[in-house]
């Protein structure tokens, strides 16, 4: 079965610090894909990255950085120098490669809610 | 036009009512998604329509009637809802490449 588990309920960082959030799956399938979302107060989710499994290069997008560990079953996302708009909830996602589906079964996380405070 | 457009943005009913919540992609997906988020829960899959055949429907009460007339276009019909049926609701779209989903801005639902 896939899972994925989001330890970190809610986050509370002062401006500018750095701030990682955790992100560990569970699947059977050697072909898969990870999504980060992000979604603000205003309620629409937003996509910010998708990986797939043989891709381990960490990513760099700005202020964001992106960590897959397969070893440890882990896709962590860091802010850097965080800024009072990243406030939002974030989650982390998976979906299979090998669609036993006819559409794409995405399996999201519970959350992240991070408070950036100014 | 952006990729998901839901409307009404806000709605606020009485357990009497029937109402629809609207959604509609301009994406070329094949598949449409509702989901519910209730505060402090995780996302709710309640229905998936692929190709405009419905798929998937997870244990939804039947108080909640979804409708897909093209693939352009996902309705949820609401009626003689419940308070904890308060939520904001979602529609996503998606095309059949693991590229994710594109989501729409939600409705929030208040049910009086």
């Amino acid at each position: 079965a896939q899972k994925v588990t989001q330890a970190q309920t809610e986050i509370s960082v002062v401006e500018k610090e750095d701030v990682t959030l955790d992100c560990v799956y569970e699947t059977r399938d050697t072909t898969y894909y990870l999504f980060w979302y992000k979604q603000p107060p205003s309620g629409e989710l937003v996509f910010l990255i998708r990986r797939n499994s043989f891709d381990e290069q960490n990513e760099i997008s700005g202020r964001y950085s992106w960590n897959f560990q397969k070893s440890t079953s882990s896709f962590n996302f860091t802010i850097t120098a965080s800024q009072v708009v990243d406030s939002a909830v974030y989650f982390c996602a998976l979906s299979e490669g090998r669609r036993k589906t006819s559409y794409d079964k995405v399996i999201f996380g519970p959350g992240t809610s991070l408070s950036v405070i100014p | 036009e952006t990729g998901v457009t839901q409307t009404p943005r806000h709605l606020v009913m009485g357990m009497t009512n029937k109402k629809s919540l609207k959604c509609e992609q301009h994406l070329g997906h094949n598949a449409m998604y509702w989901y519910k988020q209730s505060a402090k829960k995780p996302l709710e899959l309640m229905f998936v329509y692929s190709l405009e055949e419905r798929v998937e429907n997870n244990s939804v009460p039947s108080r909640f009637s979804p409708e897909c007339p093209n693939s352009s276009h996902l309705f949820l019909h609401l009626h003689t809802l419940q308070p904890e049926d308060s939520a904001l609701y979602l529609c996503a779209s998606s095309q059949d490449s693991n590229y994710g989903y594109t989501f729409g801005s939600g409705t929030r639902l208040t049910v009086v």
